[in-house]
């Protein structure tokens, strides 16, 4: 099946400072991306779909300008939390899907899981 | 918006029985997804499935689009199927998922 990659698995940042996470889909091309977060023991919520050449879409309660998301090309989604906060310490996990055969089918990223201390 | 409800919340199985996981929906779908995630985190999809039935090993999944129901069914369980089941559904046009709260699975030896 696809792959999608996401790095790093593991951050830990200091307040105040921006922590950027990859995701790539390394044997296909995705036009379009998603960000979920996932707080312990709770679902995964969409933070927003990221669409390849033009402007995320965000979910509602979701702060574009803290949560930057660029799509620059068909295998690379980042998400940059900036002036990152405690309260910002979560699971973060992109997924992509995948055209041709596998049309529809979702597949994840490993995930990043974010401390902000 | 679609309302996805998963059952049981929680279960705990002796190793080799069979096990159901329900997923129930309120709005029709275009495809209904079975992920298993593990305690570090990651998403494996299992199944994506429209109508009828899959299997995959000692996987099976089932769908009823009429009653807006799913099942994930479990053969001869494991230790190692010890994981978080979650449901998700796309609607028609779209590839966005809405998520079920999950069903944990612990598996005893």
């Amino acid at each position: 099946g696809a792959v999608v990659s996401q790095h790093p698995s593991r951050v830990i940042c200091k307040s105040g400072t921006s922590v950027k996470i990859e995701c790539r889909s390394l044997d296909f091309q995705a036009t379009t991306m998603f960000w979920y977060r996932q707080f312990p023991k709770q679902s995964l919520m969409l933070m927003a779909t990221s669409n390849e050449g033009s402007k995320a879409t965000y979910e509602q309660g979701v702060e574009k300008d803290k949560f930057l998301i660029n799509h620059a090309s068909l295998t690379l989604s980042t998400l940059t939390v900036t002036s990152a906060h405690p309260e910002d310490s979560s699971f973060y996990i992109c997924s992509a899907s995948a055209p041709g055969a596998h049309t529809g089918e979702a597949f994840f990223g490993q995930g990043t899981r974010l401390t902000v201390v | 918006k679609n309302e996805v409800e998963q059952s049981p919340q929680n279960l705990t199985a002796q190793e080799g029985e069979f096990i159901t996981i329900n997923c129930s929906y309120s709005v029709g779908i275009s495809a209904l997804h079975w992920l298993q995630q593990h305690p570090g985190g990651g998403i494996v999809s299992l199944f994506m499935l429209s109508s009828g039935k899959k299997k995959h090993g000692r996987l099976i999944a089932t769908i009823n689009i009429q009653e807006k129901h799913s099942s994930l069914h479990i053969t001869a369980s494991h230790p190692r199927d010890s994981a978080v089941y979650i449901c998700a559904v796309r609607s028609a046009g779209s590839y966005q998922l809405t998520f079920g709260k999950g069903t944990k699975l612990s598996v005893i030896p």
